[in-house]
């Protein structure tokens, strides 16, 4: 099994500050992916990152895929409530069809 | 992407009684998978299920307690069978597209007494 660690576990900013939550391997994965899920739903796809070294934009929320595809990290600025919720990367094993997931970061913004 | 919807969206059942989930996408797919998320923990695949074929179960996870039916490109169901408390779980089904992203339903939210 190919492990995803993630840091921190949990995280608990104000509005309006920035934050970067990690996704760490000691594996090498062909992609690795961003979810968001929020408390009584399931998690909602953010972004695939693909190339090592790949960076990507969603509004405030930039991702890094490390040049190696071993890690992975999740920016965002200017933090607000909206953004609460238990960030999850996943990568897929080996296999190729099963696909692991970090324990998550759990992101509370307080107003 | 995809729509996915799951029923129940959450039960509460008594010990030794069993439960099946639906899950119902609104395109067709070959790829529909079924996880657990137990309490404060993330996401674990308990297996695949691919239309016209035996679903494949992850280590630890075996057809007896959690069969699987997938009749048609748009549709399966999972079983817990037997139900203990520590079954007591979010289930999710996800489905796959563009070989690479895996989309999911909202979540059964199963409590065992």
């Amino acid at each position: 099994t190919q492990l995803l660690e993630q840091s921190p576990q949990f995280l608990s900013i104000q509005e309006g500050e920035n934050l970067t939550v990690y996704c760490n391997s000691s594996s090498v994965f062909s992609s690795l992916q961003w979810y968001r899920q929020e408390p009584g739903e399931g998690p909602v796809l953010l972004v695939t990152v693909v190339t090592g070294g790949e960076v990507k934009k969603l509004k405030r929320l930039t991702f890094q895929f490390g040049d190696a595809r071993k890690d992975s990290s999740l920016h965002i600025t200017a933090a607000q409530p909206g953004d609460t919720g238990l960030y999850l990367c996943a990568g897929y094993s080996n296999s190729g069809y099963a696909l692991n997931f970090g324990k998550g970061t759990s992101l509370l913004v307080t107003p | 992407s995809a729509v996915i919807s799951q029923k129940p969206s959450r039960d509460i059942c008594q010990r030794g009684t069993s439960l099946t989930i639906q899950c119902q996408v609104d395109s067709q797919v070959t790829m529909m998978f079924w996880y657990r998320q137990q309490p404060g923990q993330s996401l674990t695949l308990i297996a695949t299920a691919n239309q016209g074929s035996e679903a494949t179960y992850e280590s630890g996870f075996v057809i007896d307690k959690f069969p699987i039916s997938r009749p048609n490109l748009t549709f399966s169901t999972l079983t817990v069978s037997n139900m203990s408390p520590e079954d007591s779980s979010i289930y999710l089904c996800s489905v796959e597209f563009r070989g690479n992203e895996q989309y999911f339903g909202p979540g059964t939210r199963l409590t065992v007494t």
